[in-house]
C-alpha cells in the first residue's frame, strides 16, 4: 500500500511568494496532521484534521499560514506571503482514529527554503 | 501540555555494540511512538507502544505507562542505525497531535 505522499520534496522560493505544500493521506485514514521541523524548535504540530474538519490549529504560527482538506484524501498547507523564517521541513502524517488510538504515519517531508 | 524528555542527547558507539535510549513523559499517554530519522530526513516508524513490550529484529521497546517512561533497545548496532531517534506521545484526554522529544543523536562508527 502507498504511504503518505507529499509534494514537492524540495521548494526554494523568494520571500513574499506564495507557497503550497501538498499531502495525500493513506487510503482509509481519516485524520491528517501537519508538522514542522526546525533546528530551534524541533518537531512541532501545526494543525490537525479529523474527518476533514480542523480540530486544533493552535500551532499555526500566524495568519500567513492556512491549511485545507478539500476532500477526504488530500490536504494543502499554504504560506502567503512567505518569509525566510518559514524555512523548515514540513511533514504530513495520517492515521485512522476510532475507538482506540492508532499510530501516525509520516510522509517524507517537504524541505522549504525561503530566500 | 505534556513534556517529553529523551536521554542521552548524543551517543557514539562502535559497530556491534548495544544501546538503550530513554524517553520520560510527564502525563498519562494514549499513544507513544518511536521514530528513526535517517540521514535523508525521513521519519521511519519503529514502534507504536503506549504500553508493554515489542520486538522487531535487533530493536525492541518497552513502555512502563504507570511510571511514565519508555526504553528503546538496539542490539548489535550497525552503521545504518545512525541517525536521530525520536519519542513522541499524545496525552490521555488531550489533543491527538504528537508531542515530540528533542531526540537522541546516535552515531555508529565502523
Amino acid at each position: 500500500d502507498a504511504g503518505v505522499i507529499q509534494s514537492p520534496r524540495h521548494e526554494v522560493t523568494e520571500m513574499g511568494q506564495e507557497v503550497t505544500l501538498r499531502c495525500k493521506l493513506i487510503s482509509g485514514h481519516n485524520s491528517l496532521f501537519w508538522y514542522r521541523q526546525t533546528m530551534m524548535r524541533g518537531l512541532e504540530l501545526l494543525i490537525y484534521f479529523n474527518n476533514n474538519v480542523p480540530i486544533d490549529d493552535s500551532g499555526m504560527p500566524e495568519d500567513r499560514f492556512s491549511a485545507k482538506m478539500p476532500n477526504a484524501s488530500f490536504s494543502t498547507l499554504k504560506i502567503q506571503p512567505s518569509e525566510p523564517r518559514d524555512s523548515a521541513v514540513y511533514f504530513c502524517a495520517s492515521s485512522l482514529q476510532g475507538s482506540s488510538n492508532q499510530p501516525q504515519h509520516f510522509g517524507d517531508g517537504t524541505r522549504l527554503s525561503i530566500l | 501540555g505534556i513534556q517529553v524528555e529523551q536521554s542521552p542527547p548524543d551517543l557514539i558507539l562502535q559497530e556491534g555494540a548495544n544501546s538503550t535510549l530513554r524517553c520520560n513523559f510527564s502525563d498519562s499517554v494514549n499513544n507513544l511512538q518511536w521514530f528513526h530519522q535517517n540521514p535523508w530526513g525521513q521519519l521511519i516508524n519503529l514502534f507504536y507502544i503506549p504500553s508493554g513490550t515489542k520486538q522487531n529484529g535487533r530493536l525492541s521497546a518497552t513502555t512502563v505507562a504507570t511510571e511514565r517512561y519508555s526504553l528503546l533497545y538496539i542490539s548489535s548496532s550497525q552503521t545504518t542505525d545512525s541517525g536521530v531517534y525520536f519519542c513522541a506521545v499524545t496525552s490521555r484526554g488531550g489533543a491527538d497531535g504528537l508531542t515530540f522529544g528533542k531526540g537522541t543523536h546516535l552515531i555508529i562508527q565502523p
